[in-house]
């Protein structure tokens, strides 16, 4: 199976810099996704990581290591647009599982002025 | 272009009716995927078609769940005999392909109710 660990909640002040981790258990690895979503509004993609390092896009950059089972995303120079649910997600490639993802449950993220 | 768009944004219902609810996925993605979320959760697998078969539906809760994609564009999604458990935002998603870059766009949803 898979499952994926994240916090549930994070508060930040505007202009500040968040972390915000994910942990993974699969039985096989084809990458890790980061997506947004605000209240009420559709998931949106932010970035994905097939190999290890540093992936960086505008404020937003997300991490990967492999050998750790773990990855996280980093959001600069917070603004208050920014508090929304961020969700890793992994695609379910076993066997025919296709591209479906596995979500991680969501951290809130709060930006506070 | 568009997005992927969902149809109702809302819909209220009584336990033990029949409910569809409708997406449009983006012109050209052979992929669609439906997801269902409830409240402080992350979206849930259902059911992903490649073109117009169903690839894999081993997230349907039950058979009381089916969807069709007869050409390969727009997708339904029923629900026979609601139970107040299925209430949740039922989310659809295209790609262009089922690889595992292959990024899923997500449409507003549709939030169910049910009475």
């Amino acid at each position: 199976g898979q499952s994926l660990e994240q916090p549930s909640e994070v508060t930040a002040v505007e202009g500040a810099i968040v972390q915000i981790n994910c942990t993974y258990q699969t039985s096989g690895f084809y990458g890790l996704s980061w997506y947004q979503q605000h209240d009420g509004g559709a998931p949106t993609f932010l970035s994905y990581n097939g190999l290890d390092g540093l992936e960086e896009t505008g404020r937003f950059s997300s991490f990967l290591s492999r050998s750790d089972s773990y990855g996280y995303l980093l959001l600069q120079e917070l603004q208050m647009k920014d508090s929304a649910s961020y969700f890793c997600a992994v695609p379910g490639m076993i066997y025919n599982q296709g591209g479906k993802l596995i979500f991680g449950q969501g951290t809130e993220l709060s930006v506070k002025p | 272009g568009a997005g992927v768009s969902q149809t109702p944004s809302n819909k209220v219902t009584e336990k033990g009716k029949y409910v569809e609810l409708r997406c449009d996925p983006i012109s050209g993605h052979t992929a669609l995927y439906w997801y269902r979320q409830s409240l402080g959760q992350g979206p849930e697998f259902l059911i992903y078609f490649q073109g117009t078969g169903a690839a894999d539906d081993s997230g349907l809760p039950n058979d009381r769940f089916f969807a069709v994609r007869p050409e390969g564009s727009v997708s339904t999604l029923k629900i026979q005999r609601t139970e107040r458990g299925d209430s949740a935002v039922y989310l659809c998603a295209s790609a262009r392909g089922t690889s595992g870059t292959d990024t899923q766009y997500f449409g507003p949803g549709t939030r169910l109710t049910v009475l």
